[in-house]
């Protein structure tokens, strides 16, 4: 099956700083979303973003799908920021849904 | 539109009691897909359903495991002789016919003791 692998594992920042996580993918797929999972373990979507840039506020992300490749950027960051990041890429089910594979997660804590 | 719901938030049993899950997804979203998550990894598929047909099932469902979807609303997972190993974070999620973009709800915590 396909395979996620996300980069760093942990990360600790000082509030204010930027990070980009990254996430690699090993075969092509039609969907790619970003998640952060709060400490009660809600997974709240970020991005849908199988291909190019987005901006949310102090977050984008961007996907090239060509290289299997996508990052995520966190600019001036936040104590709420906290938590695990997830990337999950999608792969066609029967009657066109879609299997989301995870990565294992970036952890990040924003500290004071 | 208030999200997908899922009950129980948290429960806890012993092993060889059967239990079941119930999860309701956005309303007019056609396709309800769950998931399983064990400490320190990412959630791994189960199964999916496009209205009240069960589509796909993952290796990972055994036999003690049963999901249902009857009239296309909300889902029930059922789990059977429970075992310690089937402790984990149960999630439902759901997406519009014709759209990717799945959305999660708050989870199930399962305890098996």
């Amino acid at each position: 099956g396909i395979q996620v692998e996300q980069s760093p594992p942990d990360l600790i920042l000082q509030e204010g700083a930027n990070s980009t996580l990254r996430c690699n993918f090993s075969d092509s797929v039609n969907n790619l979303q970003w998640f952060h999972q709060n400490p009660w373990g809600q997974l709240i979507n970020l991005f849908y973003i199988p291909s190019g840039t987005k901006q949310n506020g102090r977050l984008s992300a961007t996907t090239v799908a060509t290289e299997r490749y996508s990052l995520l950027y966190i600019s001036s960051s936040q104590t709420t920021d906290s938590g695990v990041y997830f990337c999950a890429v999608g792969m066609e089910l029967t009657g066109g849904g879609n299997k989301l594979t995870f990565g294992t997660g970036t952890q990040l804590k924003v500290e004071l | 539109d208030t999200g997908v719901s899922q009950n129980p938030r948290h429960k806890i049993t012993k092993r060889g009691q059967n239990v079941t899950f119930r999860c309701d997804p956005i309303s007019e979203h056609n396709r309800l897909y769950w998931y399983r998550q064990t400490l320190g990894q990412g959630p791994e598929f189960l199964t999916y359903f496009q209205n009240e047909a069960q589509l796909e099932k993952s290796r990972l469902l055994s036999d003690r495991f049963s999901a249902e979807r009857p009239k296309g609303s909300f889902s029930t997972l059922e789990i059977q002789r429970t075992e310690q190993g089937d402790s984990a974070m149960y999630l439902c999620a759901s997406s519009l016919t014709g759209a990717h973009e799945q959305y999660f709800g708050p989870g199930t915590r399962l305890t098996v003791t």
